[in-house]
């Protein structure tokens, strides 16, 4: 399967924009790019993901390079509850099951 | 509400015994999966069933056995078999396998 590589932790102000990096270079024409975050003692939480285009929802903005080697979570004003661990993540679009792999993860720390 | 539950949040369990994590979804869905995590590590796939009756072994399955009996539940039994069990056990699913996995809460087992 495909890797995925993100820094270790980053910081952000509150309020501020964020801006959560994701390296997958080996990435292949069927694998989506999909992000999750977990909160401290609780389950991931889906938050985006994408194929080709940048997506936006209520949570989030992905940005997806051309070449699909590289993506960008955004989150466009960084409140203290935002603060968890954010995993890259890709799946193929295949039938030999859903089985995501986590990495390490971003852990995001907002300051006050 | 929809989700999917996880019973009991915490357990202690003695060397030794089996003890089986209840994991039950009112989602409809037909995948099902078992995650464990130890302290400030990623997600590692145990156990993954795409359908009833049917389920897969994942990149740690040793020491863990699970059944598929119903569409709603997937429960996973730590036998005495896996030298260090104590960790937090995450239980999703997925409409099929390939889209979007929603986790529960999780499970934290300590063994004493």
């Amino acid at each position: 399967d495909a890797k995925t590589t993100q820094p270790n932790s980053m910081e952000s102000n509150e309020e501020e924009p964020v801006h959560l990096p994701c390296n997958h270079s080996t990435i292949s024409g069927t694998d989506y790019i999909h992000w999750y975050r977990q909160l401290p003692s609780q389950g991931p939480e889906y938050v985006i993901h994408g194929l080709t285009s940048n997506v936006n929802n209520r949570m989030a903005s992905l940005a997806i390079a051309e070449d699909r080697k590289s993506s960008t979570l955004i989150l466009h004003r960084a409140t203290l509850r935002d603060a968890a661990v954010y995993y890259c993540i890709l799946r193929r679009d295949n039938n030999a099951g859903n089985m995501l792999t986590f990495g390490g993860g971003t852990r995001l720390m907002v300051k006050p | 509400d929809g989700g999917i539950t996880q019973s009991p949040k915490y357990l202690f369990r003695k060397e030794g015994q089996n003890v089986t994590l209840s994991c039950e979804q009112n989602l409809n869905h037909d995948a099902m999966y078992w995650y464990r995590q130890d302290p400030g590590q990623g997600l590692r796939l145990i156990y993954y069933s795409q359908i009833v009756n049917d389920f897969q072994k994942g990149d740690i399955a040793e020491g863990y056995s699970v059944s598929r009996e119903k569409k709603e539940s997937f429960p996973l039994t730590v036998t005495s078999a896996q030298k260090n069990p104590t960790a937090f056990y995450l239980c999703a699913s997925s409409i099929v396998a390939g889209n979007t996995i929603y986790f529960g809460e999780g499970s934290w087992l300590t063994v004493v």
